[in-house]
């Protein structure tokens, strides 16, 4: 079984409708990430959370919202989709490990949203 | 916060040739890391070198660290096809706010 799974994998929705996205590890981490990639681009990063009760804003955090329900499980919501939120969107764990140097990135296998 | 740009944005080459991408940051650094995306899919961890670290190796890939001039490069040695993909390089320092260059599209013709 993959170790950071992503629900819904593809979803077409219409601008104005809620949507959430969930992400889930079962790799024991306490740092979650959600990404965002336009095409030909690199990822943005959206929220990042170091552990259940820290929550932070990236570089791009306007129209989005997130949930950490517990260690496992992210979840990202558009509250109300916009067309120029079509993009995939990628969830990340990692574990500082020994110290704060390492921090490598394990990703999901990303959710493909259109928004019409 | 900062980011890595990443040199070539694109590179294409013929199966077995050695492949060469930079990377270039602004401030200092604790670690630089490479990773590579498939189209569309996530982005896959290769090598991770340290701010003390000059130089690192794993299989084909070999990544030098230059700090004075805040650089990195990512050497990929006798390339295949499947070593088509994009790869970023994502520069990490104190504050942990990681954010992706563009990457480089490498194409490796059979």
């Amino acid at each position: 079984d993959a170790d950071v799974t992503q629900t819904p994998r593809n979803r077409i929705t219409k601008t104005g409708k809620r949507i959430m996205l969930e992400c889930s590890q079962t790799k024991g981490h306490d740092r979650m990430y959600w990404y965002r990639q336009d095409p030909g681009l690199g990822l943005r990063l959206i929220y990042y959370s170091f552990d259940v009760k820290d929550i932070n804003k990236g570089e791009i955090s306007d129209g989005y919202s997130v949930s950490r329900q517990a260690q496992a499980k992210f979840s990202l919501s558009l509250e109300s989709a916009i067309p120029n939120q079509t993009a995939l969107y990628f969830c990340a764990t990692s574990d500082p490990g020994q110290g704060v140097l390492y921090n490598e990135q394990f990703f999901g296998p990303g959710t493909r949203l259109t928004v019409l | 916060s900062q980011q890595g740009e990443e040199d070539p944005q694109a590179l294409s080459i013929q199966e077995g040739e050695n492949a060469t991408m930079n990377c270039s940051y602004k401030t200092s650094i604790n670690n630089l890391q490479w990773y590579r995306q498939n189209s569309g899919r996530g982005l896959v961890h290769l090598i991770l070198i340290r701010s003390n670290e000059r130089e690192k190796h794993s299989g084909r890939l070999r990544v030098t660290l230059d700090t004075s001039k805040k650089s990195s490069s990512l050497l990929i040695t006798a390339s295949r096809a499947a070593d088509t993909a994009s790869y970023f390089c994502l520069p990490m320092d104190s504050s942990y706010k990681l954010i992706f260059g563009s990457g480089t599209r490498l194409l490796v013709r059979p």
